[in-house]
C-alpha cells in the first residue's frame, strides 16, 4: 500500500491563482516526519520544509504555507498568487522514525500559465 | 560550499558494461543515501551509509554496489547494467539519519541500450 499518496498527477493555474496540493500518508508510528520537494524543470530536488509529527501548528514562507493535520492523516502545500517559476513536479515524502525508508509520493506536476 | 555533487551528468552504457557514479558531499554529514527516480514512481532507496565503513541495502539494491571509505565519498556502482536500470539517480546527504532534511545532488541521467 502507498504510505504517501498525491492523488493529483497534473494541475495547470492561471498565474495569480492560488493552488493547493494534497498529500495523504499513512503511518502506525506516533513519531514521523513529513517533507515536502521540488523538482523544476531543470530536474534537480529541492528542499521545501520539514516537519514532525509532534509540531502541527500551520507554517507560512513567504508565497508558501502548509496545513499539517494529524486528525486526516494530510499534509497539503499551498501556493498563494502563484508564478510561473513555481512551475514544477512537487514531492511530498514521509519518514517514520522507527525505519529507514524515505516514502515519497508519486509527485503532482504544476503548471503555472501566465 | 559545494553541497552535494554528482558526475556525471549524463551517461550511456551499454547492456552488460559496468560504470561507477559519483557522489561527494562538504558538508560532514554522516548520513548519505542513492535513489532512483522512475517515471510514475517517485523515488526508491537503492542503497544507504550511516557513517564511514557502513552501509545498507534500501527497496531496490539488486544489480548495485556502494563502499563509503571516508565521510565525504559515496560512490554507486553498476556491476553489469542492463536496461532495467535506465533511469535518473539522485545521490542526497542528512546530517545524521533520514528524519534529518536531506539534501539531493543534481542527478545522473542514464541510459543502458
Amino acid at each position: 500500500a502507498q504510505k504517501v499518496t498525491q492523488a493529483q498527477t497534473e494541475i495547470s493555474v492561471v498565474e495569480k491563482e492560488d493552488v493547493t496540493l494534497d498529500c495523504v500518508y499513512e503511518t502506525r508510528d506516533t513519531t514521523y516526519y513529513l517533507f515536502w520537494y521540488k523538482q523544476p524543470p531543470s530536474g534537480e530536488l529541492v528542499f521545501l520544509i520539514r516537519r514532525n509529527s509532534f509540531d502541527e501548528q500551520n507554517e507560512i514562507s513567504g508565497r508558501y504555507s502548509w496545513n499539517f493535520q494529524k486528525s486526516t492523516s494530510s499534509f497539503n502545500f499551498t501556493i498563494t498568487a502563484s508564478q510561473v517559476v513555481d512551475s514544477a513536479v512537487y514531492f511530498c515524502a514521509l519518514v517514520e522514525n522507527t525505519g529507514n525508508q524515505f516514502y515519497f509520493g508519486t509527485g503532482t506536476s504544476l503548471t503555472v500559465i501566465p | 560550499n559545494a553541497g552535494v555533487t554528482q558526475t556525471p551528468k549524463f551517461q550511456v552504457l551499454k547492456t552488460g558494461q559496468s560504470m561507477t557514479l559519483q557522489c561527494a558531499q562538504d558538508m560532514n554529514h554522516e548520513y548519505m543515501s542513492w535513489y532512483r527516480q522512475d517515471p510514475g514512481m517517485g523515488l526508491r532507496l537503492i542503497h544507504y551509509s550511516v557513517g564511514a565503513g557502513i552501509t545498507d541495502q534500501g527497496e531496490v539494491p539488486n544489480g548495485y554496489n556502494v563502499s563509503r571509505s571516508t565521510t565525504e565519498d559515496f560512490p554507486l556502482r553498476l556491476l553489469s547494467a542492463a536496461p532495467s536500470q535506465t533511469s535518473v539517480y539522485f545521490c542526497a546527504s542528512g546530517v545524521r539519519d533520514l528524519t534529518d532534511t536531506q539534501y539531493f545532488g543534481p542527478g545522473t541521467r542514464l541510459t543502458v541500450l
